[in-house]
């Protein structure tokens, strides 16, 4: 079976770094996405990892390890506009087919 | 610009109606999918095509029916059969055989009457 795991909601405070975490149990591995989703609007994409390590992109980070079925989102410098859920999602399979997603996690950015 | 339409933003549905929600986009993108998105969930596959004239299930396809006659359009109808339609609805497209995320449109929200 398919199964991606993260926190349902997380509050952290305006300038703060706050870390996301996903884990995955997938049949196969062929990527890990990253989106972000304010409420209700479409999930816009942030980050994209395949091989193990970080890759960075501004205040956003993500890092995975394939042997623990694990990556995180590193958010620096918080804003008030990070306050939105973030979407992990996982190609288990060729790149042709399609993502499976986590239940998202919910962040509140406080002042 | 580029990018993907979802019409109407928002849509209501009598009981024992069917109802056809609109997608088409410019990205020339072959393969275009499906989400349901209920309060607090993520995001569940309907269907999804990868080619025109082709589609397939995804997890939760019950009650919903697709098309695939060109490649700028992916039209979902939420059939009588759906038994709990109200959702947030997204359509996304992407190249696949790439390592291109998925794009989505800005969604239309279902509820019934």
């Amino acid at each position: 079976g398919q199964n991606i795991d993260q926190p349902t909601e997380m509050t952290a405070t305006e300038g703060a770094i706050v870390q996301i975490n996903c884990t995955y149990q997938t049949s196969g591995f062929n990527g890990l996405f990253w989106y972000q989703q304010h409420a209700g609007e479409a999930p816009t994409f942030l980050s994209y990892n395949v091989l193990d390590g970080l890759e960075e992109k501004g205040r956003f980070s993500s890092f995975l390890s394939r042997s623990k079925g694990y990556s995180y989102l590193l958010l620096k410098e918080l804003q008030m506009k990070d306050s939105a859920s973030y979407l992990c999602a996982v190609r288990d399979q060729g790149r042709n087919t399609p993502l499976v997603f986590g239940k998202g996690t919910r962040l509140s950015v406080i002042a | 610009d580029g990018g993907i339409t979802q019409s109407p933003k928002y849509l209501f549905r009598k009981e024992g109606q069917n109802v056809t929600l609109s997608c088409e986009q410019n990205l020339n993108h072959d393969a275009m999918y499906w989400y349901r998105q209920d309060p607090g969930q993520g995001l569940r596959l309907i269907y999804y095509s990868q080619i025109v004239n082709d589609f397939q299930k995804g997890d939760i396809a019950e009650g919903y029916s697709v098309s695939r006659e060109k490649k700028e359009s992916f039209p979902l109808t939420v059939t009588s059969a759906q038994k709990n339609p109200t959702a947030f609805y997204l359509c996304a497209s992407n190249n696949p055989n790439s390592n291109q995320p998925q794009h989505f449109g800005d969604g239309t929200r279902l509820s019934i009457l």
